[in-house]
């Protein structure tokens, strides 16, 4: 019963360096999401997907790019790392865009030095 | 546009007392509404739904159309209920809206 599946939980990078966190679900979800939480900012949606083979721009995607593999697995990549994009980052997803909520991974926690 | 707003960013109450979670939103349709929660350094996890009508963990929300408020409320706070806890609208066809969260600290 795992869910939303995130790798890595953790991650420092040093400023230019590029990534890719890894997503996956086991819920046959149609949609899939990236959001990343800061310290009085909430949830920011980064990239979305609303189907396969489909993404779409949230509303801070710059400095990032995604990739919907499969049906199951959403990645999103950091071409040049900068200090700006520390962060806990969370993936989801739901069926049927989000009518009945979303379920969440447990975050990769992002440190860019 | 679609705006969730929470305006507390930090609740604090004595174990027992009662707890209220302010969420007002913005969309001019008939809203879908959820309240999660997140335990420290945790996943966030869906706490109600509006439409389901439940009540989790003594937690419930009502939905008033005319005040466009979905206020989380709870009569007597236990200390585990401290987490950060989010608001969210789904207008349709698009991604969920987020509040920024409150931070509800349960004092015993």
């Amino acid at each position: 019963n795992a869910g939303v599946t995130q790798t890595p939980k953790f991650q420092v990078l040093k400023t230019g360096q590029s990534m890719t966190l890894q997503c996956a679900q086991d819920m046959n979800h149609n949609s899939m999401y990236w959001y990343r939480q800061d310290p009085g900012m909430g949830l920011r949606l980064i990239y979305y997907s609303a189907s396969e083979g489909t993404t779409d721009k949230g509303e801070v995607p710059n400095g990032y790019n995604v990739s919907r593999l499969n049906k199951r697995e959403f990645s999103l990549r950091l071409e040049s790392a900068a200090p700006s994009q520390t962060s806990v980052y969370f993936c989801a997803s739901s069926d049927r865009w989000a009518a009945y909520g979303y379920t969440f991974g447990s975050g990769t926690r992002l440190t860019v030095v | 546009a679609q705006r969730v707003t929470q305006p507390e960013k930090l609740l604090s109450v004595f174990k027992g007392a009662p707890v209220e979670l302010k969420c007002n939103y913005s969309y001019s349709g008939s809203p879908e509404l959820f309240w999660y929660v997140q335990y420290s350094r945790q996943r966030l996890q869906l706490l109600l739904r509006h439409i389901s009508r439940e009540s989790i963990k003594g937690f419930t929300a009502d939905l008033n159309k005319g005040e466009t408020s979905f206020h989380l409320k709870k009569p007597f706070a236990q200390e585990e209920d401290s987490a950060m806890y989010y608001c969210a609208l789904f207008p349709g066809n698009t991604p969920l809206v987020f509040g920024k969260g409150t931070r509800l600290s349960v004092i015993a």
